[in-house]
């Protein structure tokens, strides 16, 4: 099976801006979930997706958003773009059998330059 | 809100020598995840921890879940330089549908 794919890989963008990211799931992943890595904050999650509804979520301001697709592929949006928003951004695809771990499965993230 | 620590934040070690990193929940969890994250690279899935006082090893590693659910630990014997990398525990509280909270990581260097 192909891994989790994020689009774009790396991105700069200015102040006031606004940026949409894409994850890919693993085939057959029902859940992604997005994170923010940074070297101050570390590993923070941002939401979770199950099936085009958000199962759960962070806290983060309102200018953080996602979305997911009926085909599983899931999309996170910031909008007004500041500083401290310049971060790696991870998706996880999420599976879990019956009785089995719940077990993510991280894509190569998008770091994300604001200037 | 629910807080993860671990411990210690970096270790430097000779190569054959033992690692140990320990996290620690405020609350207690319902399980415990432990991910690896090579430089440069994206945290990578080892093992979940659900019971309280399991012990699980994986070839060179050796995962501990608390008696209380509130820590753990990760054990590796003899590392390898192959073993460099930041150990992140992430705590899922008891309530079905909560997030994981990841703690800081314990970064390990490895000198050979």
């Amino acid at each position: 099976k192909a891994g989790v794919t994020q689009t774009p890989r790396y991105l700069i963008k200015t102040r006031g801006q606004q940026v949409t990211l894409s994850c890919s799931p693993i085939s057959g992943h029902r859940s992604v979930s997005w994170y923010q890595q940074t070297p101050g904050q570390g590993l923070q999650f941002l939401f979770e997706y199950f099936s085009e509804t958000q199962r759960n979520k962070g806290n983060f301001p309102g200018r953080f958003s996602g979305r997911q697709f009926s085909n599983s592929r899931s999309e996170m949006n910031v909008s007004t773009l500041e500083l401290g928003d310049s971060a790696l951004y991870l998706c996880a695809s999420n599976f879990q059998e019956t009785g089995g771990p719940y077990e993510q499965y991280f894509g190569p993230g998008t770091r994300l330059t604001v200037t | 809100g629910q807080q993860v620590m671990q411990i210690p934040q970096y270790q430097h070690v000779q190569e054959g020598e033992d690692f140990t990193t320990y996290c620690n929940s405020s609350t207690t969890l319902s399980n415990i995840q432990w991910y690896k994250q090579r430089p440069g690279g994206h945290p990578v899935f080892l093992i979940q921890l659900v019971k309280s006082g399991e012990v699980k090893k994986q070839k060179r590693l050796t995962f501990q879940f608390g008696e209380a659910k509130k820590n753990s630990s990760l054990h590796i014997t003899a590392t390898q330089t192959t073993d460099v990398g930041t150990y992140f525990c992430a705590g899922r509280p008891g309530n079905y549908g909560q997030n994981f909270v990841f703690g800081p990581g314990t970064r390990l260097s490895v000198l050979p």
